[in-house]
């Protein structure tokens, strides 16, 4: 079972800036790092950010991340087509001595 | 580049086991844990458990302990991750992960009599 919420979905216009929270505990995003992996259908999820807040290198600079307490969020800005698709988030937890993902977020491009 | 190809799509009778390999390159694979996640058609990741390849280390999450085993060879840089006793509620895509960063392309397992 997902122990990290996030919102079932997410939309916006080409070029807006849209946000996706990520909400967890002390045990998860509040000690350790958070990722975030975007994924288009039929495919395998793709990192998007690392250690909270790192990009890998070819992933534009329209994906941040960010964290602050229990909670992360990831934005998209300067929206695009192709940004539509599911998106995750996931950090270890310390209790369960396991990685946790999110319960997924589905951004749609209107 | 770092690549992880795991095996072919694969069919199982209810009661049977199933072992995925995850084949490793372009980097050093006793460096890096490897995880192992699933997901059900439709619905979100779900993580099984990690590995050192190095030391053979496991852990799994409780929901499969008992019934997943992931174990490597090492002198051909590829993971396994064995499940066992399968329902058809175990019917998935399995990937392999370094750490949790580059991901295998997935391997279909449909459980059904």
């Amino acid at each position: 079972q997902s122990v990290l919420t996030q919102p079932p979905s997410a939309s916006g216009t080409p070029g807006q800036r849209v946000t996706i929270s990520c909400s967890g505990s002390s045990s998860n995003i509040g000690t350790n790092y958070v990722y975030w992996y975007q994924q288009l259908p039929g495919t395998a999820p793709k990192l998007l950010i690392y250690r909270n807040n790192q990009r890998p290198s070819g992933v534009p600079d329209r994906f941040s991340g960010s964290k602050s307490g229990t909670s992360a969020s990831l934005a998209i800005s300067g929206l695009r087509s192709e940004d539509e698709a599911d998106y995750y988030c996931a950090a270890w937890d310390d209790s369960l001595s396991g990685y946790v993902f999110g319960t997924g977020t589905e951004v749609t491009v209107l | 580049q770092v690549q992880l190809v795991q095996s072919g799509a694969e069919v199982k009778k209810p009661g049977a086991s199933v072992k995925v390999s995850c084949k490793a390159s372009g980097y050093t694979f006793t460096s890096f844990d490897i995880n192992w996640v699933r997901q059900a058609t439709g619905q979100g990741l779900e993580w099984m458990g990690w590995m050192n390849p190095n030391s053979g280390n496991t852990g799994y999450a409780q929901k499969f302990q008992g019934r997943v085993t992931i174990t490597r060879n090492t002198s051909i840089s590829t993971a396994y991750m064995e499940l066992s006793s399968l329902r058809s509620e175990d019917t998935a895509v399995y990937y392999c992960a370094r750490t949790v960063e580059n991901w295998g392309q997935g391997t279909l397992v449909t459980v059904s009599s």
